[in-house]
């Protein structure tokens, strides 16, 4: 299985301060479709995973643009330029490349 | 809109079956995409279960693939899981979402408690 590692684990940030969480695969992610198959979901406490960003770079309509995506091969980020109170939960990378697919540990946004 | 609901029993006792079902509306399962299961225990992680095409091909977690069966009902545009010989550590929410590569919908899940 691709074993996908997301760093920090909790991120305390401030308010209206950057914000970024790397997540690397022990395989690289693209595809012979030339794709590559990165995920970022949001779950906010008591409520589904939400795609924030799918492969790679590609922002879901209605997601602020205050966040990103970046990456390529095994390693991948994604930031948020200006975090807000909204964007406190935990945060997960996701590989939709090989099988099976598999999520990083999820990094927990808090405000200080 | 495409819309997700996933339904079964939220009790479940230990060694019995697990069955949930998804329904899914605004989309046809057969037109295209995986339509996959995924599962978070209390506190925790997400784990992907498997998946289904809507012509029936499969794919599982090896983790789970002897005790896991995905099913599809095109005519009523829903796909099942089964999960046996279930343990306490199979408690969780049961999340079901469509396209395995790039889950974008998902349903608002359900908590299936394994207690005797």
């Amino acid at each position: 299985d691709v074993v996908m590692t997301q760093s920090p684990l909790s991120l305390p940030v401030t308010l209206g301060q950057p914000a970024s969480i790397s997540c690397r695969s022990s395989q690289s992610l693209a595809h012979s479709d030339g794709n590559t198959y990165l995920n970022w979901f949001q779950q906010r406490p008591g409520q589904s995973p939400r795609r924030l960003i799918y492969k790679v770079s590609n922002r879901d309509s209605g997601v602020p643009d205050r966040f990103s995506g970046s990456g390529s091969g095994t390693d991948f980020t994604l930031k948020i330029s200006r975090v807000e109170a909204e964007d406190v939960g935990v945060y997960y990378c996701m590989q939709g490349t090989h099988w099976p697919r598999t999520f990083g540990q999820g990094t927990k946004v808090e405000i200080k | 809109q495409v819309q997700l609901q996933e339904s079964g029993p939220g009790l479940v006792k230990p060694s019995e079956t697990l069955s949930l079902t998804c329904s899914v509306s605004g989309y046809s399962i057969r037109s295209a995409y995986y339509w996959g299961w995924i599962r978070q225990p209390p506190g925790k992680g997400l784990e992907w279960i498997g998946c289904i095409s809507g012509s029936g091909i499969t794919y599982y977690n090896p983790s789970l693939k002897s005790r896991v069966t995905i099913s599809v009902d095109t005519s009523k545009n829903q796909f099942s899981l089964k999960l046996s010989s279930v343990t306490a550590a199979d408690t969780a929410v049961y999340y079901c979402a469509r396209d395995s590569a790039n889950p974008d919908y998902w349903g608002q899940g359900t908590l299936v408690t394994v207690s005797s």
